[in-house]
């Protein structure tokens, strides 16, 4: 079947620096997508979301962007902290149905 | 409540026995969904809930797992007769319209 899949595993950045995480999907039939951050033993928490509507959509130091082109999605988080290490899924949802998770990234951030 | 509350928050069972867990789901929340994350892994769909509408069973992994949802609130996923590879973190998540899931912290299955 279709699927919400991610190009890098892990990713490592400098406190303070810009960190883009990617995520491929398949699924054309997809009109909402999700990013979540899911620290260790603790449920995901929603980060962002965004319709295929829209190209951008900005939170407080996230933005999402999604390239319906090459079904590409990705997660920008600007100045990069401590707290932001964690694991990141995207996850898409055609016409209001379950969302679909990908494996994840694992953001390290470095002091 | 004030989130998404699962229990236990850990459970050991021998293998064969049957387990129950439990989500309260945000109040007001009209849809209801179980998930399954193994390990290190991504959350693998089990089961969604909404509304009145029959419910989407289509990631139970095999007829050993079902869940209800009683009065459109609390849900029980019920796994019968578990095996060594049910052990997983089992993560209920509730949202209002299919968006924005809000997520328990899980529960911890280990079967020994």
């Amino acid at each position: 079947g279709e699927s919400v899949g991610l190009h890098l595993p892990t990713l490592s950045v400098q406190e303070g620096d810009n960190s883009i995480i990617n995520c491929a999907y398949s699924n054309s039939a997809s009109d909402y997508f999700i990013w979540y951050k899911q620290e260790s033993g603790k449920g995901p928490q929603f980060i962002i979301d965004i319709r295929s509507n829209m190209d951008k959509r900005q939170g407080q130091r996230v933005t999402v962007l999604l390239n319906k082109t090459v079904k590409h999605l990705s997660l920008q988080i600007a100045a990069t902290q401590p707290g932001d290490s964690a694991v990141y899924f995207c996850a898409e949802s055609p016409g209001r149905r379950a969302l679909t998770f990908g494996s994840g990234t694992r953001l390290q951030v470095q002091p | 409540g004030a989130g998404v509350s699962q229990s236990p928050s850990n459970k050991v069972t021998e293998k064969g026995k049957d387990v129950e867990l439990r989500c309260d789901p945000i109040s007001g929340h009209t849809a209801l969904y179980w998930y399954r994350q193994s390990l290190g892994q991504g959350l693998e769909f089990l089961i969604y809930f909404q509304g009145n509408s029959a419910p989407d069973k289509s990631g139970l992994p095999s007829d050993r797992f079902s869940a209800e949802r009683t009065g459109g609130s609390v849900s029980t996923l019920t796994i019968q007769r578990t095996q060594q590879e049910d052990s997983a973190v089992y993560l209920c998540a509730s949202s209002f319209l299919n968006e924005k899931l809000f997520f328990g912290s899980g529960t911890q299955l280990s079967v020994l």
